[in-house]
């Protein structure tokens, strides 16, 4: 089994700040890793996704994460944070090695606000 | 660039109804899948189709029922509704190589009054 805890369900930052949201895992196979974000009444949309090689992951709006196997995570990060970043920030994990379509197991979201 | 296309985008059904609600995948991805989000929850898989066989499934109520069809387009069956089955239903779709990184719908929102 697998499961996604995300700390924080609210996190504010100041624009032009740093954005750090978190995410831990626990897989019992290699997983395969992803962020989503969601604005209001709009479906998710994929920021970066980890699935072999290079830990550290760059992903579209200036986002990166970088996987920690030691410590099950896979924190999403953003060196300066823009208005528009504001939306509810989903971790998700998959069964890396696993065949077929299996589904993901998202976690309960960040609901991120950027003040200005 | 094509997306994943669902339909209806707004449903309203009253207890104990039946829905259906439809999902057409990015052209040549083979495989969909089913997230049923409630109200400030997260999404939560319900069913996934690869090839037009059911390939996994998740927390989805025996009231409910999928299929993917011969054009690759799914429908997810919804009967006896009830108010707590009211939510955003995403569809997502994907391809062999893209390593599950798939593309959702803008969903269907469904109330059940």
């Amino acid at each position: 089994a697998q499961s996604v805890t995300q700390l924080g369900s609210h996190v504010s930052v100041s624009e032009g700040a740093l954005v750090l949201l978190r995410c831990n895992y626990s897989s019992s196979v290699p997983p395969y890793l992803f962020w989503y974000v969601q604005y209001p009444n709009q479906g998710l949309q994929l920021l970066l996704k980890y699935t072999t090689g290079a830990t550290l992951v760059k992903g579209i709006n200036g986002f990166e994460a970088e996987f920690k196997k030691s410590e099950t995570s896979f924190h999403l990060t953003k060196p300066s944070a823009h208005m528009s970043d504001a939306a509810e920030y989903f971790c998700a994990v998959s069964e890396g090695s696993g065949g077929g379509a299996d589904g993901l197991t998202f976690g309960k979201g960040t609901h991120l606000i950027i003040q200005p | 660039a094509a997306g994943v296309i669902q339909s209806p985008r707004h449903l309203i059904k009253e207890k104990r109804e039946t829905a259906t609600l439809k999902c057409y995948p990015i052209p040549r991805h083979d495989t969909v899948y089913w997230y049923q989000q409630g109200p400030g929850q997260d999404p939560q898989f319900l069913i996934s189709f690869y090839e037009k066989m059911q390939s996994d499934k998740g927390s989805i109520p025996d009231r409910f029922s999928a299929q993917q069809f011969s054009d690759y387009h799914s429908e997810l069956n919804m009967s006896s509704l009830e108010l707590g089955d009211s939510a955003l239903y995403f569809c997502a779709s994907s391809s062999p190589g893209q390593g599950k990184g798939y593309t959702f719908g803008s969903g269907t929102r469904l109330t059940v009054v």
